[in-house]
């Protein structure tokens, strides 16, 4: 099964940009999506196809995807940003959906 | 308002049986997959599986195959997810998640239910 690694946890300080990484055997050739959970909270979509913001996402939210890592970036960070952060795929084989374990961005 | 409304929270005991639900409302019920998503408490997230409500197409996890039963009424824009007997270790938060899958089985959540928790003790 296709494997996702994500960093455990970012600190960041306030106004700052948060890099978090997700690393998987060539995953520039697949389309991956990030989702915010903020404490006690339902996941929410930050990103699509790498890149994509879906309505009422800041544009501080961006994305790359190349090679064997994909980065969500967090820009001009704020304490509102402050949850934990999947990047997900779907693979070939099973399972169809993978999350990676997720990265804690705390707001220093 | 385009949104996913879950059962409520449920206490069972070990070998219960238990169903819970997900109803949409504000968009076209049977034109996306559905997905159920598991999560412990403390850890991250888990795909279980997918079902298509329009014909109740399923496909699982190998986690979770045999372990759990997805099915959905179209007919009152729900999706169920199904044991037959708990175990303490699927005590956790359920939820069910809309998918943009532009007409495949692969994409991404983008409506998400509020969650379903389940606690399962003796």
């Amino acid at each position: 099964s296709y494997v996702l690694t994500q960093p455990p946890s970012v600190s960041v300080a306030p106004g700052q940009t948060a890099t978090i990484t997700c690393g998987g055997n060539n995953i520039g050739d697949k389309n991956v999506h990030w989702y915010q959970q903020k404490p006690g909270q339902a996941p929410v979509l930050v990103l699509s196809y790498n890149d994509n913001r879906p309505s009422g996402i800041p544009d501080r939210f961006s994305g790359s995807n190349s090679g064997n890592t994909a980065t969500l970036t967090i820009s001009r960070v704020e304490a509102g940003d402050e949850a934990d952060y999947y990047c997900q795929v779907c693979d070939s084989g099973d399972p169809l959906y993978v999350f990676a374990s997720g990265t804690k961005v705390t707001v220093l | 308002e385009v949104q996913l409304v879950q059962s409520g929270a449920e206490v069972k005991k070990p070998g219960e049986s238990l169903r819970i639900s997900c109803t949409g409302s504000g968009y076209s019920f049977t034109s996306f997959w559905f997905a159920w998503v598991r999560q412990k408490p403390g850890k991250g997230l888990e795909w279980m599986g997918i079902i298509w409500p329009g014909d109740s197409e399923t496909k699982y996890s190998p986690s979770f195959q045999g372990q759990v039963t997805m099915s959905a009424d179209r007919s009152i824009r729900t999706a169920y997810l199904q044991w037959t007997s708990l175990k303490a270790s699927d005590s956790a938060i359920y939820y069910c998640v809309r998918l943009q899958t532009g007409g495949t089985m692969k994409g991404y959540g983008d409506l998400w239910g509020q969650g379903t928790l389940i606690t399962v003790s003796p």
